[in-house]
């Protein structure tokens, strides 16, 4: 079975500045998705960013951006710019390529944001 | 586009009271649709998953139950509720993985109190 694993239950950042935040999972498929989803306070889980395992540029939106290390199966996120509404629970998600199959969650990296 | 809707969004029962939370899709047709409980302090645990109508598969076996009577509803249910049931629950849908998107498209949440 797969499993997702973030170490780091809590992080912390100042605005502006530069953090990244660990993934690692483990999976015998060799087609997959994975995910770093956001939820704010509001609890509403929002997609920051997708990587397909085909793909082997890492994915940026915006001021996110991935390091995907197919062979460490390794999927870090690196939040640049940090800003007050980047604070957040984040979780990493794994999803197979196969039909019918559903995300398997981290257990979630807690980011607070400092002025 | 597309909508997903979960209600109630608050709910406070007593032990051994029913359940019924509720879940619908718009602006897709045959959706996978999944009900997902995210415990205080932890991730995200998979509860059931539906490839259709009439098709539910179970993750986790307890006193939940879910149904789907339409191409984009999707119930969870209780007959008799457990303090362990305590918690808040995101129903979430998504398009085949054959899709190459991949990505879960969550609703607001239900946050359920059993005292």
């Amino acid at each position: 079975a797969q499993t997702v694993t973030q170490s780091q239950p809590e992080m912390s950042v100042q605005e502006a500045e530069t953090v990244t935040l660990s993934c690692t999972y483990d999976t015998s498929e060799s087609d997959y998705y994975l995910f770093w989803y956001k939820q704010p306070p509001s609890r509403q889980m929002i997609l920051v960013i997708r990587q397909e395992a085909y793909k082997q540029q890492n994915a940026t939106e915006n001021r996110f951006s991935v390091n995907f290390q197919k062979a460490a199966k390794s999927f870090s996120l690196k939040i640049s710019d940090s800003q007050l509404g980047d604070a957040a629970m984040y979780f990493c998600a794994y999803r197979s390529a196969l039909a019918g199959t559903a995300l398997i969650f981290g257990k979630g990296t807690t980011l607070s944001v400092s002025s | 586009s597309q909508t997903i809707h979960q209600w109630p969004a608050t709910l406070v029962q007593p032990v051994g009271s029913p359940l019924s939370l509720e879940c619908t899709v718009e602006g897709t047709s045959n959706p996978n649709l999944y009900w997902y409980r995210q415990a205080a302090g932890r991730g995200l645990q998979l509860l059931f998953y539906s490839v259709g109508i009439g098709q539910i598969s179970s993750e986790v076996p307890q006193n939940l139950s879910a149904s789907r009577p339409q191409d984009r509803q999707f119930i969870l249910s209780s007959k008799k509720l457990l303090l362990s049931d305590s918690g808040f629950y995101l129903c979430a849908w998504s398009v085949d993985p054959s899709e190459k998107t991949g990505e879960l498209f969550f609703g607001e949440g239900s946050r359920l109190t059993v005292l």
